[in-house]
């Protein structure tokens, strides 16, 4: 199956600062980028969906502001955690497919980020 | 809106047990439904989906009938391994849509 990287694995920070992870498509264009965000023993939370080359479009009560998603060429997508607090600690996953309709997904490793 | 309620474990079977993760949803149209498998280290895959009631999905070993009737998705394999043990999820997504929804997981740990 197609890869998709997710870096970094993991990642301390201090509150108030920013933090960027990416994602990136290894062996694939990819039309679409889903960044989700999972709780211990939660579920994964779809956060936003992003088109290449378009403003993402956020769930209800995601802030948008705070969780900066750029999806600025066809093999990568960012998230910045902006003013990163302890409440944003969390494991944040992303996922990427090549077009519309039933098509697969591939996910990222993950990324743990730990605000202290 | 649609969920995905799914087994809690963690499930602990010995080598060649029979597996059962149970998998229910709730969903206001005819969605596509999933199993995801996670393997230490490792990103989500796709196991197997169903797109219609009672399809069948199946790969591995592993297989999950599409239940209209009780809304339902379980995952069974008639012999597990140790190379099974990964955490399982569940997930749905409604008209072709590629978001998806998920359940909390499941955590399997195959003992030899």
């Amino acid at each position: 199956g197609a890869v998709v990287s997710q870096h970094p694995s993991w990642v301390i920070c201090k509150s108030g600062t920013s933090v960027k992870i990416e994602c990136r498509s290894l062996d694939f264009q990819a039309t679409t980028m889903f960044w989700y965000r999972q709780f211990p023993k939660q579920s994964l939370m779809l956060m936003a969906t992003s088109n290449e080359g378009s403003k993402a479009t956020y769930e209800q009560g995601v802030e948008k502001d705070k969780f900066l998603i750029n999806h600025a060429s066809l093999t990568l997508s960012t998230l910045t955690v902006t003013s990163a607090h302890p409440e944003d600690s969390s494991f944040y996953i992303c996922s990427a497919s090549i077009g519309l309709g039933d098509t697969e997904a591939f996910f990222g490793q993950g990324t743990r980020l730990t605000v202290v | 809106g649609d969920s995905v309620t799914q087994m809690e474990g963690p499930v602990t079977l010995s080598e060649e047990a029979f597996l059962t993760i149970n998998c229910t949803y709730t969903a206001t149209g005819y969605p596509s439904l999933f199993w995801y498998v996670q393997y230490p280290g490792e990103g989500l895959q796709l196991l197997l989906k169903a797109t219609k009631a009672d399809d069948k999905g199946s790969n591995k070993g592993f297989e999950a009938t599409y239940r209209k009737e009780t809304t339902s998705f379980h995952l069974e394999k008639g012999s597990v391994q140790v190379s099974d043990s990964a955490v399982y999820f569940c997930a749905l997504s409604e008209g072709g849509s590629e978001k998806l929804v998920f359940g909390k997981g499941t955590k399997l740990t195959v003992n030899p």
